[in-house]
């Protein structure tokens, strides 16, 4: 199962680029990264999901590298209500389904 | 319609009490899913449900009981809870499962659970 590592929390200010990196060394190749929003007491939302290079939609991009052991969430001019915990995930594929095991999670702060 | 509903939204009970949670969604999704999340934790799955079968119960103690009466449908039975299973307990669903890849789960907002 691949593990991943994102940094604890990040602070950003209203209408920044705010960028988070998960590490994911262990990624297999037929897994993908995808990226959850929570707020609290409130279940996760669904951002963004990859396999490789770069995807785009209306609130966030995802960068994948080559070797794919890392990938980048990147929110365009954060504002205050972006501030959640995120998750980078990595789907491992079992037989007959599939789980999802959400790691520690980055929790943003976006300050006026 | 791209909601997932739980209730209650509260719920206190005794360590002797049987409780039910329920969880309910119209999106025709064919896979079901328990998470338990402890404040300032990540959610842990619990249990997963496929075509309404039992497929993945990550090792959890029998005083949770999944059950799932049709494909629209997801119950939490509890009994004999602890102090420590005092937690938000979510409700999410998928349209795909399988080998078809990662597919988006969509969650439901939660029960609050107090075990005194």
């Amino acid at each position: 199962l691949a593990k991943t590592t994102q940094p604890i929390s990040m602070d950003s200010y209203e209408g920044q680029e705010v960028n988070i990196t998960c590490s994911h060394n262990n990624i297999a190749t037929n897994d993908y990264i995808t990226w959850y929003q929570q707020f609290p007491s409130q279940g996760p939302r669904f951002i963004i999901q990859g396999y490789k290079t770069k995807v785009t939609n209306e609130v966030a991009s995802l960068f994948i590298p080559a070797d794919r052991k890392s990938s980048t969430l990147s929110l365009p001019r954060v504002s205050l209500s972006d501030t959640a915990v995120y998750y980078c995930l990595v789907a491992p594929r079992m037989d007959s389904s599939y789980k999802l095991i959400f790691g520690s999670g980055t929790r943003l702060l976006v300050r006026p | 319609d791209t909601e997932v509903t739980q209730t209650p939204k509260h719920l206190v009970m005794g360590m002797t009490n049987k409780k039910s949670l329920k969880c309910e969604q119209h999106m025709g999704h064919r896979a079901m899913y328990w998470y338990k999340q402890k404040a300032k934790k990540p959610p842990e799955l619990m249990f997963v449900y496929s075509y309404e079968k039992l497929s993945i119960n990550e090792s959890v103690p029998s005083r949770f009981s999944p059950e799932c009466p049709n494909s629209s449908l997801l119950n939490l039975h509890l009994h004999a809870l602890q102090p420590e299973d005092s937690a938000l307990y979510l409700c999410a669903s998928s349209q795909k499962t399988g080998l078809a890849g990662v597919d988006e789960q969509y969650f439901g907002p939660g029960t609050r659970l107090t075990v005194t």
